[in-house]
């Protein structure tokens, strides 16, 4: 079946230490993206990326590091230096042109950091 | 720039129906979307209306668009225990690959 697979649904992280959230799609999608949820603050986009080896930051990049070398793949690194970690981070993607604008999400990630 | 705003709770009784508002200020907004999220899930699509449309039904669900006062709703008819969850209003400006911008939420509370 196609669709966007995020790993592992809870993840836990000492302060101090790096993590990497992943996420991957069979979709065949151009475009993907990473937005943070935290209670009533609705989401937030983190990074997107349009294509392969490309990407740009969102609204509260700082402390987030991405990459995207394969199309079906857009690895968020949570690092030390994001100052409250704690939160739902939720992956998604779209196909990049045409009538078909629905972005479709993995279930999430739900980071706490120890 | 791009901002959405909708309030943060709603409850209804089953078999009433809900509606869920939702205000955007990107004028350049081409398609607007509604999402759901049930609890400790990722989220779905509901339905997206193109901004040249006023009005769009899909079963329970009918969306109204006023362009000129830039306000966005969702209609749920015949609510069901099933519909709680947080329904997301996000709008999308120009192409199909940029990101889509969300307003908070809206907590639906359906009542038995």
């Amino acid at each position: 079946d196609g669709g966007i697979t995020q790993s592992p649904k809870y993840l836990f992280r000492k302060e101090g230490q790096n993590v990497t959230l992943s996420c991957e799609q069979n979709l065949n999608h151009d475009a993907m993206y990473w937005y943070r949820q935290d209670p009533g603050q609705g989401l937030r986009l983190i990074y997107y990326s349009q294509i392969v080896n490309d990407f740009q930051k969102g609204d509260i990049a700082e402390g987030y590091s991405v990459s995207r070398e394969k199309k079906e793949s857009f690895p968020l690194t949570v690092t030390s230096a994001q100052k409250n970690p704690t939160a739902f981070y939720l992956c998604a993607s779209s196909i990049g042109t045409g009538d078909d604008t629905e972005a479709f999400f993995g279930q999430g990630t739900r980071l706490t950091v120890v | 720039g791009e901002d959405v705003e909708q309030s943060l709770f709603l409850s209804v009784r089953e078999g009433d129906s809900s509606v869920i508002n939702c205000t955007y200020t990107d004028s350049s907004s081409t398609y607007l979307y509604w999402y759901k999220q049930e609890p400790g899930a990722g989220l779905q699509l509901l339905t997206y209306i193109f901004s040249n449309m006023d009005m769009k039904q899909d079963q329970r669900l009918t969306v109204l668009l006023n362009k000129k006062d830039k306000h966005l709703s969702l209609r749920i008819a015949d609510t069901q225990t099933g519909d709680s969850a947080i329904y997301f209003c996000a709008e999308r400006w120009n192409s199909g690959n940029t990101p889509l911008v969300f307003g908070k939420g809206t907590r639906l509370s359906v009542i038995a």
